[in-house]
Order: structure tokens, then sequence, then C-alpha cells
């Protein structure tokens, strides 16, 4: 059971729009900290897609954006392409206990 | 560019030690903190626990117990043990540089090693 919350899987045309959602609580992102996502290819280690709710890598096309709002946050995918197929991670950290950096579930694009 | 290249035993039994190492080429050691995450097959990712050059450690409090990330900076290398594993330590184990975020609690990882499957199995 993972402290964020993502929804297991989403999908969408090629060309269209899809979000990812990533739920936390009180402890997590609701506290203020800063929320990352990453893109893990079939069979490869995961890869940094946003960092600091919203800032993309250089090399990440500007069709993958993030924000942030109260204890949620989101990752947006527009034009979607058959190469953004994958498993989508959010990160954050939790002060809960003694404090952890979470990850939330994942959730696995398809692209139709 | 920087890599990360990680290696370690692959097969263990019950109880025994794991041990993965991590060794850093292309770019600056001493800046980072330096993390081990790993990843259940079919499952998501957990946070193991990162480490300086100095050897300021912080750990995940679920595995502290049973964890201990040491570094080598003589070799640029940081190090994995975990002890006492049972078939629920079956995971791709990753190795990641942690990249410095405002506070603490927001670092992120940047750059990560490509992963070792380590299999607990009597």
């Amino acid at each position: 059971q993972s402290v964020l919350t993502q929804p297991p899987s989403v999908s969408g045309a090629p060309g269209q729009t899809v979000t990812v959602s990533c739920t936390g609580s009180s402890s997590n992102i609701g506290a203020g900290y800063d929320v990352h996502w990453y893109q893990q290819l079939p069979g490869t280690a995961p890869k940094l897609l946003i960092y600091g709710n919203n800032n993309r890598p250089s090399g990440v096309p500007d069709r993958f954006s993030g924000s942030k709002s109260g204890s949620s946050a989101s990752l947006a995918i527009t034009g979607l392409q058959a190469e953004d197929e994958a498993d989508y991670y959010c990160q954050s950290y939790d002060s809960s206990l003694s404090g952890s950096r979470v990850f939330g579930g994942g959730t696995k694009l398809t692209v139709l | 560019q920087v890599q990360l290249q990680q290696w370690g035993a692959g097969l263990l039994k019950p109880s025994e030690t794991l041990s993965l190492k991590c060794a850093v080429y292309g770019g600056s050691f001493s800046g980072y903190y330096w993390s081990w995450i790993r990843q259940p097959p079919g499952k998501g990712l957990e946070w193991i626990g990162e480490i300086n050059h100095s050897g300021s450690t912080n750990y995940n409090p679920s595995l502290k117990s049973r964890v201990t990330i040491s570094v080598d900076t003589s070799k640029d290398q940081f190090s994995l043990k975990l002890r006492s594993v049972t078939a629920a330590d079956t995971a791709v184990y990753y190795c990641a540089r942690v990249q410095l975020w405002f506070g603490a609690q927001d670092w992120y990882f940047d750059l990560w090693g490509r992963g070792t499957l380590v299999t607990v199995s009597s």
C-alpha cells in the first residue's frame, strides 16, 4: 500500500491528452513537499521526467508537464505518442514516523 | 557524461546478506547524495536509503534495522548491505544519484543505474 495513490492504469489514443494523478495527505504532498515524476519504459530503469512539481530536465519534451495543488499532483501528457507507453511514478517525502522518501504505486499508460 | 555501474550477487538464500556496489564514472562524487531504490517484480518503487561522500546516511524506517549503506570515496563507490533477506526482498535494486533541491525533503533522483535483479530463494 503506497503512501501516494496513483491510478493503476490510464489510456489514450495518439494525439490525445492524458493525466496521471498522485494523491497524498497532510504528511507528504499536503505538507508542501515537492513532487517529482519518473517514466519507466518496459525493461529499463526509471528516468526523471519532472522535478520540483513542474520543471522539466533538459531533453524532456514540453508535451510533459506537472502541477500540484493541495495534497495532490498531476502529470499531463499532451499529443500522446506510441513511445509514451510506459509506467509513471510520482515521488515525494513523507514526514510521518521518522520520515522517508516515498513513491506512488505507479500508473501504466497504454497508447491505444 | 556521468554513468552509474552497479554489480553484486544475484541469487541468495533466505537469511543471507545482500551486497551490492555502485561506481560513479565521469562526474563529481562529492557533490551529491547517492541512493539505493528497489522494485519487486511487477511492483512499484521503494526507497531504501542514501549516503553522501562524508558517510552521512538516511534510511527508510521500514528497512533501517537491516540496512547499511557505506561509501568508498577513494573509488567513487557506494555500497548496500541488507541483512537477513527473505523472499520478500526479491527485487531489482537500483543505485541512483540524488539531486539536492531546496529543502532536504525535496531531493529527487536524476540519474539511475541499470538495476540488478536479486532473487532470494532456498
